[in-house]
């Protein structure tokens, strides 16, 4: 079936560093992909999105690019700060309902 | 304003007790859902709701009942809580498309089952 794979965490960064999570999924068609953060004790908040093949989706310093070729979707950004703290959800929609599915998240750790 | 409020935010209950999630999100979206989010942070949707119509029902005890009212209210009651029901209960909804604008979720229901 449709799923989504994410780097197994903890990831532990300093400040200022780069960040890369990976992110590959399966699913027959074309999907689209999102990034979700959850800061602690809140919900998830859309972080950011591509709905095709090479789109490029950005958001607070945060990047991801719709990779077909390599059924990819992996987060990065260039210069992390300790607010970035969060864990990170992948996910895709299949476009033909409007269900999402989450990979399992990564939890980023961001040191002063 | 909180645009999807869940509460209440904790929920601490015995073995066997049935109890009630409320969800309202005032964002005029059509299509609201249940998701279930384990210890080790995973992520599982449980129902969906458009405009009042149970559209999405996963593999999920029958002791789970979402009930909605309206299409801005969408519950969950539990009966007989077992300890593996223990988790957050997390409340969403979409409007026009998840493909475009994906989901807005609430902050959580932390279920714990004693």
């Amino acid at each position: 079936g449709d799923s989504v794979t994410q780097m197994e965490g903890p990831v532990t960064l300093s400040e200022e560093a780069f960040l890369t999570i990976n992110c590959t999924y399966t699913a027959t068609g074309y999907p689209s992909l999102f990034w979700y953060v959850q800061y602690p004790g809140e919900g998830l908040q859309l972080l950011l999105k591509a709905t095709k093949a090479d789109d490029k989706g950005s958001n607070k310093g945060f990047e991801a690019t719709y990779r077909k070729e390599t059924t990819s979707f992996h987060l990065e950004k260039g210069s992390v700060q300790v607010s970035d703290s969060a864990v990170y959800f992948c996910a895709l929609n299949r476009n033909r309902d409007d269900k999402i599915i989450f990979g399992k998240g990564t939890r980023l750790h961001i040191l002063p | 304003d909180t645009a999807v409020s869940q509460t209440p935010k904790y929920l601490v209950t015995q073995m066997g007790n049935d109890k009630s999630i409320k969800c309202e999100q005032n964002l005029g979206h059509d299509t609201m859902y249940w998701y279930k989010q384990d210890s080790k942070k995973f992520l599982k949707i449980m129902f969906s709701y458009n405009n009042k119509e149970l559209i999405i029902n996963e593999t999920v005890p029958n002791r789970f009942s979402p009930k909605s009212p309206d299409k801005a209210h969408l519950n969950l009651h539990i009966n007989s809580l077992e300890l593996g029901d223990s988790a957050v209960y997390f409340c969403a909804s979409s409007q026009g498309g998840v493909t475009n604008y994906g989901y807005t979720f609430g902050s959580g229901t932390r279920l714990t089952v004693v």
